[in-house]
């Protein structure tokens, strides 16, 4: 069974482009979750995510950052005119339906992200 | 609203010696607690977990944590450190009464192992 996959794993954009990083949960997995890492901090959660819902995005900026999760395909988060700020690793976490009354995440290996 | 706090950003031990990582948390509701170990550049990979079983909780390679309710603390322990060990760490907490399962992490601690 695979592991959580995500790429590509390393992503250069320069300020005003736009960036876009896939995610795809284990198999069996119909949650996600994006966290934010910046550097020398922990992960900040961002968004989380069920198939064509977006549950909680309570840490999601509220400009120019988007998620999506399509009954379809991979999870998407797209971050539209980048700016340096935004350079960090993203992480995408996924789970299945909440087992013993909490959901196991298993993370992916990260995109970093650098912004020019 | 939760939160966590790791003591220490950065711990050094001996190979061989105690690894003591601390956490404390903050949370109005009963909380599960989670210990990451992160490797350079990779994604983090799940050491053990409380859930309100059992207050003392063993992991992977040999670490365990123990919660601490009146302390409100979830220190990450083992007994001998390896050089493999070397890597950050990290503490997190969620809400049990949550329909999210959002984890919140404290700042992460980097552990040096010297020969």
């Amino acid at each position: 069974n695979a592991g959580v996959m995500q790429n590509p794993r390393h992503l250069v954009r320069r300020r005003g482009q736009e960036a876009r990083l896939r995610c795809s949960p284990m198999k069996g997995h119909s949650h996600v979750y994006w966290y934010r890492q910046l550097p020398e901090e922990g992960l900040k959660f961002m968004v989380y995510l069920q198939k064509e819902n977006i549950i909680d995005e309570s840490g999601m900026p509220k400009e120019r950052f988007s998620a999506e999760f399509p009954k379809e395909g991979p999870s998407i988060l797209r971050i539209q005119q980048v700016v340096r700020g935004d350079s960090a690793a993203y992480f995408c976490a996924s789970s299945p339906p909440a087992t013993g009354g909490y959901n196991e995440q298993f993370f992916g290996p990260g995109t970093r992200l650098t912004v020019l | 609203a939760q939160s966590v706090t790791q003591l220490g950003s950065h711990v050094s031990v001996s190979e061989g010696a105690l690894v003591l990582l601390r956490c404390n948390y903050s949370s109005s509701v009963p909380p599960y607690l989670f210990w990451y170990v992160q490797y350079p550049n990779q994604g983090l990979q799940l050491l053990l977990k409380y859930t309100s079983a059992a207050t003392l909780v063993k992991g992977i390679n040999g670490f365990e944590a123990e919660f601490k309710k009146s302390e409100t603390s979830f220190h990450l322990t083992k007994p001998s450190a390896h050089m493999s060990d070397a890597a950050e760490y990290f503490c997190a907490v969620s809400a049990s009464s949550s329909n999210t399962g959002k984890l919140i992490f404290g700042q992460g601690t980097t552990l040096q192992v010297k020969p």
